[in-house]
């Protein structure tokens, strides 16, 4: 199976605050890469998909990159509604993985 | 607007079983590929199984392999989980998700939409 791995955990940010998490794959997994957020007690959002496709009803300031075996989702300026746990998802082999996710929490 | 509503959670004892619905709305059910993805209690997000919208192909992940058998009943626009020998390892919420649709393609890992989950307990 692919093991993801997001870094940081945790990370702890202020609301306008420039945010980037990073995943990376054990292996190529071309931009077969999708993000997801979660809120505590909620079921996890589609955020990203294709490595940089964001969903509808997402804003903008989320975007992702990344191809290979790294990757990055960006929030260029962090608010209030954005505090939750992010997962970054690997579609290209059966088992789909996810990474540990991380947590964005207020300063 | 998709729905989609699990139910059938609860407590069971080990080597127990449990069979978990989700029931489907809002869009046509047969021409989706449907997912169970869980998520133990403080923990991450584990794909458990998926399978094509005329049922005639499923996968499992490795650990309920033998043991979970998804379905769905398109005429009632349902997905089930038979879960059996459940062990305590495989306690966790449960939620259905719904393979993405888009340009053309339909892809079985891009889950984009969820259920609100449903738990299950594995306990003596």
């Amino acid at each position: 199976d692919i093991q993801m791995t997001q870094s940081p955990s945790s990370l702890s940010a202020s609301v306008g605050d420039r945010v980037t998490i990073t995943c990376r794959a054990s292996q190529s997994i071309g931009r077969y890469l999708n993000w997801y957020q979660q809120k505590p007690g909620k079921a996890p959002k589609f955020l990203i998909y294709a490595a940089s496709s964001l969903q509808s009803g997402f804003p903008s300031r989320f975007s992702g990159t990344g191809s290979g075996t790294e990757f990055t989702l960006t929030i260029s300026s962090l608010q209030p509604e954005d505090f939750a746990t992010y997962y970054c998802q690997q579609t290209s082999s059966t088992p789909p993985t996810f990474g540990q996710g991380t947590k964005v929490e207020i300063k | 607007e998709v729905e989609l509503l699990e139910s059938g959670g609860g407590l069971v004892q080990p080597g127990g079983s449990l069979r978990l619905s989700c029931a489907a709305s809002g869009f046509t059910f047969s021409n989706y590929v449907m997912n169970w993805v869980r998520q133990a209690p403080g923990k991450g997000l584990e794909w458990v199984s998926g399978i094509s919208g005329s049922g005639d192909r499923t996968n499992y992940v490795d650990s309920v392999e033998g043991r979970f058998t998804i379905s769905r009943d398109n005429s009632k626009n349902t997905l089930f989980v038979q879960m059996n020998s459940l062990r305590v390892g495989d306690t966790a919420v449960y939620y259905c998700a719904r393979g993405y649709c888009g340009a053309g393609r339909c892809y079985w890992y891009y889950f984009d939409s969820w259920g609100q989950g449903t738990l299950v307990t594995v306990s003596p």
